[in-house]
């Protein structure tokens, strides 16, 4: 049984518009991770958080904010979308103490018109 | 700054051959290494890690990586590949076992004609 999933799976939305990309782990984990995923640029990390209630920046957090409201889920918001945020977002899911080790979900397409 | 770096974008071969999948780093310090495979239209899972002691580790699949601290690298390595074994390969370092400072390399797709 897939231990980290997101939802939805492909999303398109307008621009300008709102978009909540939704992760969920049942591994137990302590840290979670978004990132993205273009062609050229391999996966850059967005936001991660190490634990409920607490989110940091990553490499590129301009433009979205994130949420963890609990040990088991961790968003991504993206309040005002744009085209160049048409990518492939992935959620990961990590233990605190192995970052090199992480569990990633099956992804979402996001595509912004 | 640390950096992951994978020279080939793309690498062809055939089913039983051997494969090596580059993977290069740039930092002085201390440093965890991965590789992970990527199907098509998938998620990310992790192949095998090195931190310290033998050089070569060993994953799933047959799959096998050598760090070397003289070079900078951490190559990856199959005896005889399968064509399962095609997929998007990434190198991934970071400097300690927090949350942060993990970096993907670019990834290299490798396709294994049948």
């Amino acid at each position: 049984e897939a231990a980290v999933t997101q939802s939805p799976r492909n999303k398109v939305a307008v621009t300008g518009g709102k978009v909540t990309l939704s992760c969920n782990q049942t591994n137990n984990h302590n840290n979670m991770y978004w990132y993205r995923q273009d062609t050229g640029h391999g996966l850059r990390l967005i936001h991660y958080s190490y634990g409920a209630g607490s989110t940091e920046k990553g490499d590129i957090p301009d433009g979205y904010k994130a949420s963890r409201p609990s040990q088991e889920n961790f968003s991504l918001i993206l309040e005002l979308a744009t085209p160049s945020q048409t990518s492939v977002y992935f959620c990961a899911s990590g233990d605190a103490y192995s970052s090199y080790e992480q569990y990633f979900g099956p992804g979402t397409r996001l595509t912004v018109l | 700054t640390q950096t992951v770096s994978q020279s080939d974008a793309h690498v062809t071969v055939f089913e039983g051959d051997s494969v090596e999948l580059r993977c290069n780093y740039s930092y002085g310090g201390s440093i965890y290494l991965s590789w992970y495979i990527q199907h098509h239209g998938r998620g990310l899972q992790f192949l095998l890690k090195y931190y310290s002691g033998n050089p070569v580790v060993q994953g799933v699949n047959g799959f096998e990586a050598e760090f070397s601290k003289s070079d900078s690298s951490f190559h990856l390595r199959k005896a005889s590949v399968h064509w399962s074994d095609s997929a998007v390969y990434f190198c991934a370092a970071s400097m300690n076992t927090g949350y942060q400072n993990f970096y993907f390399g670019k990834g290299t797709s490798l396709t294994v004609i049948p």
